[in-house]
């Protein structure tokens, strides 16, 4: 398995402020991603994290509101610009071992007011 | 793209009872089908996975079924104990250890009643 770490656990920020997330795992791992969960409901798939590259985002994310950064193999961020009470929620960071199990992080409670 | 479907939304059951929960995906590609437990404030863990080459899984309690003609797969909890109260997701992937998404299903709220 891996172990994830995510920084801040929960934080409370102010409508028009940015906030980034760190993401740090244990070990070298294939794939990094970021999620997105609201109260009640399953898990929205924001974007993997590329090493060393842009991104990829799912449809209805963009990297002007959600820039992302993968330094090397074990650590991403996730920024949540420009907010707005609509992007309250927890935030996850999963990774993807060599063996193709995912795992996910503590997460992030974010909340806008 | 894949989509997988779960049922029931909600599920309750008397503690010493047997849950069921299933789910169905569209993509015949998909070769990796991995459950998630996810109790309150708590991040979802991996609970138990199969692959496409395997019909059963078992793990203690816990056991997965795959039926590849018909797309689903069921996870089965035996002699369920209040610590089985949670959400449960069920995912699909097409896995070649490539840049394939996990897609899941919308959740299982379980409530095991004393």
């Amino acid at each position: 398995s891996a172990v994830i770490s995510q920084k801040p656990s929960r934080d409370i920020c102010q409508r028009g402020t940015s906030l980034t997330i760190q993401c740090q795992v244990d070990s070298q791992v294939t794939m990094m991603f970021w999620y997105r969960q609201q109260p009640g409901q399953s898990l929205t798939l924001i974007a993997t994290a590329n090493q060393g590259s842009e991104a990829t985002y799912e449809s209805g994310f963009v990297i002007d509101k959600f820039p992302i950064s993968r330094p090397n193999l074990t650590f991403s961020t996730l920024t949540v610009s420009n907010m707005s009470p609509e992007d309250s929620s927890i935030y996850l960071c999963s990774v993807r071992t060599g063996s193709d199990t995912q795992y996910f992080g503590p997460g992030t409670r974010l909340t806008v007011l | 793209g894949e989509n997988v479907e779960q049922h029931p939304s909600t599920l309750s059951v008397q503690e010493g009872d047997s849950a069921v929960i299933k789910c169905t995906y569209s993509d015949s590609a998909s070769n990796y089908f991995p459950w998630y437990k996810q109790e309150l404030g708590k991040r979802p863990q991996l609970i138990i996975d199969i692959r496409s080459n395997v019909g059963e899984k078992k793990d203690q309690r816990i056991a997965v079924t795959l039926n590849k003609t018909a797309k689903h797969f069921s996870l089965h909890i035996t002699e369920t104990q209040p610590e089985d109260s949670a959400v449960y997701f069920c995912a699909a992937i097409i896995s070649n250890f490539g840049n394939e998404k996990l897609t899941f299903g919308t959740g299982t709220r379980l409530t095991i009643i004393p």
